[in-house]
């Protein structure tokens, strides 16, 4: 899977859009981008995913550079319950033969903060 | 979105003693399970992946005779800690996808806390 980088911590306004970036420029042609964040001491939740086109859901959005190099994840009025580690994942989104395709490989992810 | 379930959220139990952990996917079916292990302040290390009807595949570095998983059923996978020492605290999470589900998402459980004593 290809390998991500994001920002190690942000900090946004509440009700202010939080933009979390992350670069994935070894991103190959059946990978697709997904988000999970995890709040101190849960499991993580799963957001967003995309391959090369922008998406929306409930939670946030995601745009994805024309190139795929990097994304942004976009929660658009940050709440005090926003805060937590988000996570930037490259894999493939078709289910693998082999299952390699299925894991989640986490790295250090964002640690985003949203204060008053 | 789908629920897993995961159970006890919080163990405390005697070095030399064995702890199993529950994963369940509550309203879909999971051929594949994941197990996951987290330090404090540090990300999710994948331990092994469950197969529903045969054995796991677990990563490099990881005991399968200690780290015993059963995934018996579609919808609930096991995880055993054997012979747990002090070393082995840690927050295990466990993760599901939905056999159906060509999104390939996990959806995880809310984790479980273990302190060997």
């Amino acid at each position: 899977d290809a390998k991500t980088t994001q920002p190690p911590s942000m900090d946004c306004a509440e009700g202010r859009a939080a933009n979390l970036p992350c670069n994935h420029s070894t991103i190959s042609g059946n990978e697709y981008v997904y988000w999970y964040r995890q709040i101190h001491s849960q499991g993580p939740q799963y957001i967003i995913h995309g391959l090369k086109n922008n998406e929306t859901n409930e939670m946030a959005s995601l745009i994805i550079t024309e190139d795929r190099k990097s994304s942004t994840l976009i929660l658009p009025h940050a709440t005090l319950r926003d805060t937590a580690v988000y996570y930037c994942i490259v894999r493939p989104g078709a289910t693998s033969l082999t299952g390699g395709g299925n894991k989640l490989t986490f790295g250090t992810g964002t640690q985003l903060k949203v204060e008053l | 979105g789908a629920v897993v379930s995961q159970h006890p959220s919080w163990v405390i139990c005697k070095s030399g003693t064995s702890v199993k952990i529950e994963c369940r996917s509550l309203d879909f079916q999971a051929t594949t399970m994941f197990w996951y292990r987290q330090f404090p302040k540090q990300s999710l290390m994948l331990m092994a992946t469950s197969n529903e009807g045969s054995k796991a595949t677990y990563e490099q570095g990881v005991e399968k005779d200690k780290f015993l998983i059963n995934h018996a059923s579609l919808t609930l996978s096991t995880l055993t800690v054997t012979s747990a020492h002090p070393e082995d605290s840690s927050f295990y999470i466990c993760s599901a996808r939905d056999s159906r589900d060509a999104k390939n998402i996990q959806y995880f459980g809310a984790g479980t806390r273990l302190s060997v004593l």
